[in-house]
């Protein structure tokens, strides 16, 4: 069974930028496609955006246009997620999530997020 | 793109069944059949439970189901158990090609 490994916890200053990575390892992925959520203290899950590196596109939530960057780099089977002018507010843990194998989408995002990182905790404080 | 809207916290006894909510609009639940359901325990990462709005991946218990009536999903959780207790978030993928989470159903089992 494979899973997506996620780089260690980050300690940010106001105004900086973090950037977070997520390995696929073992098992079989479905075309790499990531999305990359986020739960602030006290929150609920939030999507922040997605890509699909086969057809090479991504997406982004309206409230995250302009502040985060998601990539990916097929060889190495890793997917990065940059989020900058960092606030408190940003202050949560990051989750990538990609599809099941078995599921077709092609070039949408539309998949389910059945694989799941085990998370990385970023603190935005001064 | 807003939230969905689910119930603050739901409730059972164990062996009850409970119905979570997930209210949408013609824009993301109603247009599509990708909504997919998720249990998240915390300190733990979410897991999926329901995707397509009624399938379950392979492992889940039929416990679990889902369903939709135009703007709004559903999700069952029949012979309520202890293990059950977990926040359940509903998705949803939108007209503009993205998704939108609902703000979550905190599940209680008295």
């Amino acid at each position: 069974q494979g899973q997506l490994v996620q780089s260690g916890a980050e300690v940010k200053k106001p105004g900086s930028s973090v950037k977070v990575s997520c390995k696929a390892s073992g098992g079989t992925f479905n075309n790499n496609a990531i999305s990359w959520v986020r739960q602030a203290p006290g929150q609920g899950l939030e999507w922040m955006g997605g890509i699909n590196p086969v057809f090479r596109t991504t997406a982004y939530a309206h409230k995250f246009q302009g502040r985060v960057t998601i990539t990916a780099d097929e060889p190495t089977k890793t997917a990065y997620m940059e989020l900058s002018s960092l606030t408190s507010g940003d202050t949560a843990i990051y989750y990538c999530a990609g599809p099941p194998s078995y599921y077709y989408y092609g070039s949408g995002n539309y998949y389910p997020f059945e694989y799941w990182g085990q998370g990385t905790l970023v603190t935005v404080s001064s | 793109q807003s939230a969905l809207t689910q119930p603050a916290s739901v409730s059972g006894s164990p062996g009850q069944s409970i119905i979570v909510s997930c209210s949408g609009t013609s824009s993301d639940i109603g247009s599509y059949d990708y909504v997919s359901w998720y249990q998240h325990h915390p300190g733990k990462a979410p897991k999926l439970i329901i995707y397509d709005v009624s399938h379950r991946p392979s492992g889940v218990s039929n416990r679990f189901s889902g369903s939709k009536s135009g703007n709004t999903a559903s999700l069952t959780i029949s012979g309520l158990q202890a293990e059950d207790e977990a926040d359940y978030y509903c998705n949803s993928y939108t007209t503009t090609s993205t998704r939108v989470f609902g703000g979550g159903t905190k599940v209680t089992v008295l």
